[in-house]
């Protein structure tokens, strides 16, 4: 089963920037990686999405590995509301065009001011 | 634009009631929808899949039964949760994938949450 593995925290300096990093060593070929962010009791957010290359929206950044095992979401310059819970996803093909998004267990980012 | 609302978005109830939950995207038509259910401190747990006009696929352990997905436009799904019990208490969340999305596209846009507590 595809499945990604995050450390559960991680704490950065506000306007530094920040790198999160993901394992995904059993993802197939035609899986995307995706990143979603979630506040407290809100829902989650789309950060960004890519499949092979590098990404940049003006969100983040995200770099893939190039065996694609592994990939980190960059933030240049955190602030202080980028404080959630960052989920590194795989989008799955169940069947023809119909996908599903599998969570991981996220990593919550602290910024200190 | 790609709004998706959620209706209410926290409710109280005793247990033994039925409670209906709303998802709506507000500006753009989705062919499917998916309900999702997220414990305290937990990350997020697919419950079902809905697509527009046909019956909702249930993951495994979700009871189709006690928990009822209509899809009846491209603009709105509900999520029943029949015969509420305490263990059913939590958030839940839909998100909702544009009508031709493509793989690029291919973007869930959530919405915020319905807290649910059965007492």
């Amino acid at each position: 089963d595809a499945k990604t593995t995050q450390p559960n925290s991680m704490e950065s300096n506000e306007e530094e920037p920040v790198h999160l990093p993901c394992n995904h060593s059993t993802i197939s070929g035609t899986d995307y990686i995706h990143w979603y962010r979630q506040l407290p009791s809100q829902g989650p957010e789309y950060v960004i999405h890519g499949l092979t290359s590098n990404v940049n929206n003006r969100m983040a950044s995200l770099a893939i590995a190039e065996d694609r095992k592994s990939s980190t979401l960059i933030l240049h310059r955190a602030t202080l509301r980028d404080a959630a819970v960052y989920y590194c996803i795989l989008r799955v093909r169940i069947s023809g065009s119909n996908y599903q998004l599998i969570w991981g267990a996220g990593t919550k980012l602290i910024i200190k001011p | 634009g790609a709004v998706v609302s959620q209706h209410p978005s926290w409710v109280i109830c005793k247990s033994g009631t039925s409670v209906k939950i709303e998802c709506r995207s507000l500006d753009f038509q989705a062919t499917t929808m998916f309900w999702y259910r997220q414990f305290p401190k937990q990350s997020l747990m697919l419950m079902a899949t809905s697509n527009e006009g046909s019956k909702a696929t249930y993951e495994q352990g979700v009871e189709k039964d006690k928990f009822l997905i209509n899809h009846a436009s491209l603009t709105l799904s509900t999520l029943t949760v029949t015969s509420a019990h305490p263990e059913d208490s939590s958030f839940y969340i839909c998100s909702a994938r544009r009508h031709g999305a493509g793989i690029i596209q291919e973007t869930q846009y959530f919405g915020p949450g319905t807290r649910l507590l059965v007492l």
